[in-house]
């Protein structure tokens, strides 16, 4: 069956203090893998999407890299308004193309 | 330029009702998706609809149906409230079917009592 796991699922990081966010799943077919942040009571916010082993995405003070098994969101330098939910999701081809499958996310804090 | 954009933003119905949420997409995109996002979970796909027509279908209940207007807005029904309804719902919109870059609403936040 499909997956996608986010860890931790929580995370508490001081400004200024680098970390990484984990997703690994197992879907076949992988499309793309997906990234996306939300502020609580709001939409996600899409940040990146990434297509296959190898590739690297960045923005500000995140970067998103892709393994076969797994990405990682790191967040170098975080600040407070960094703080949010970040989601990650998938997407197949074939028969299920355009549906995403999310993970239950982390949830980021980071305080002054 | 105008996100997404889903009406109304908060919404309490009573078990046993109707209920029905709108979603405008982003000006030139075709295809509107709608998950439903439980408390502390990742969000779940309900249906997609490109071209007007349905692309995809979650696993939800008879109950949820939906639709594609003319213009690429959609509206999602659920008939027959459940307490387990509850959630918020999330439209999102992108260019193509393969939602390579979809954009999300604000959603709306559905209460059952």
């Amino acid at each position: 069956e499909d997956q996608v796991t986010q860890s931790p699922e929580a995370l508490r990081l001081q400004e200024g203090e680098s970390s990484s966010l984990n997703c690994s799943y197992t879907v076949s077919g992988l499309r793309g893998l997906f990234w996306y942040r939300q502020d609580p009571g709001k939409g996600p916010e899409f940040l990146f999407t990434l297509y296959s082993a190898g590739e690297e995405k960045e923005k500000e003070r995140l970067k998103a890299t892709l393994t076969k098994k797994e990405s990682f969101l790191h967040i170098t330098a975080p600040k407070p308004e960094d703080s949010a939910t970040y989601l990650c999701a998938v997407g197949r081809g074939g028969s299920t193309l355009g549906r995403l499958y999310f993970g239950r996310g982390t949830q980021l804090t980071v305080w002054p | 330029d105008a996100g997404v954009t889903q009406s109304p933003t908060h919404l309490i119905k009573t078990r046993g009702q109707h209920v029905t949420l709108r979603c405008s997409p982003i000006s030139g995109h075709k295809s509107v998706s709608w998950y439903q996002q439980v408390l502390g979970q990742g969000p779940q796909f309900i249906f997609q609809y490109y071209e007007k027509e349905e692309r995809g279908r979650g696993n939800f209940p008879d109950r949820f149906s939906a639709r594609q207007f003319p213009n690429y807005s959609s509206e999602l029904n659920v008939n027959a409230l459940l307490l387990g309804d509850s959630a918020l719902y999330l439209c999102a919109s992108s260019l193509d079917r393969t939602n390579t870059e979809a954009f999300f609403g604000q959603g709306t936040r559905l209460t059952v009592v």
